[in-house]
């Protein structure tokens, strides 16, 4: 049962446009959401997180918004640039009790120069 | 700067081999966590440990053992390997923020096993 899901398996977007990158999830305990980036032959680096209190985040050029109705959060960056090309994680977490987190499995975007 | 350390980028092991895997972080930490990565599958937790000699399993356990006998070293070890534990391997840590959970975890470089 896939709790984080980003159905877009990749995207290419322009250089200077918006990439908007979706992610949905089904457990509504869920009060935490991040999004890592990842680079072939490396470990993912964090992005930008959200905490369920807030519908919006800014940073810089990336911007996460979080649907808690729609138990859908999206990333935007703007503008987009070749060095944004990676793969891009979702992650959700109870923060109640566990220490865990549960990974989407990732979108790969592709900014064209 | 966090740093997070595994003891091989690219290994290849025989079916049935013990193969420890290594990780070390710099940052005095207490969470660490193993995670491995597949096409399609995104990243699943296998073990993580929020303390010294404390384990708890993840998603997808079977198969992996871990130890922690020091704050900042957590090994993974697959007692007999398997071909179908070919995969990326990714080590992470993240700190304890004032008692409360940090949300933010620290990964390393990754190690591609393959299992033939």
């Amino acid at each position: 049962d896939q709790q984080v899901k980003q159905n877009s398996p990749s995207l290419s977007v322009q250089e200077g446009r918006i990439s908007i990158l979706n992610c949905d999830y089904t457990n509504s305990m869920f009060d935490y959401f991040l999004w890592y980036k990842k680079y072939p032959a490396e470990g993912p680096t964090f992005l930008i997180s959200i905490s369920s209190i807030k519908d919006k985040n800014e940073d810089g050029r990336f911007t996460v918004f979080l649907n808690k109705s729609a138990k859908h959060l999206s990333l935007h960056i703007v503008p987009s640039q070749p060095g944004d090309s990676a793969v891009y994680f979702c992650a959700a977490s109870d923060t109640s009790g566990t220490y865990k987190y549960i990974f989407g499995t990732g979108t790969r975007l592709k900014v064209l120069a | 700067d966090v740093k997070v350390t595994q003891s091989s980028r690219y290994l290849v092991k025989r079916t049935g081999e013990k193969v420890f895997l290594e990780c070390v972080q710099d940052m005095d930490h207490e969470n660490m966590f193993w995670y491995r990565q597949d096409p399609g599958l995104g990243l699943r937790l296998i073990y993580f440990s929020y303390d010294v000699k404390m384990k708890e399993k993840g998603d997808i356990p079977e198969g992996y053992s871990v130890s922690r006998e020091k704050k900042e070293r957590f090994s993974l070890i697959l007692e007999s390997a398997s071909t179908n534990q070919t995969s990326m391997y990714l080590c992470a840590s993240s700190p304890l923020m004032g008692g409360t959970f940090s949300y933010e975890q620290y990964f390393g470089p990754g190690t591609r096993l393959t299992v033939t």
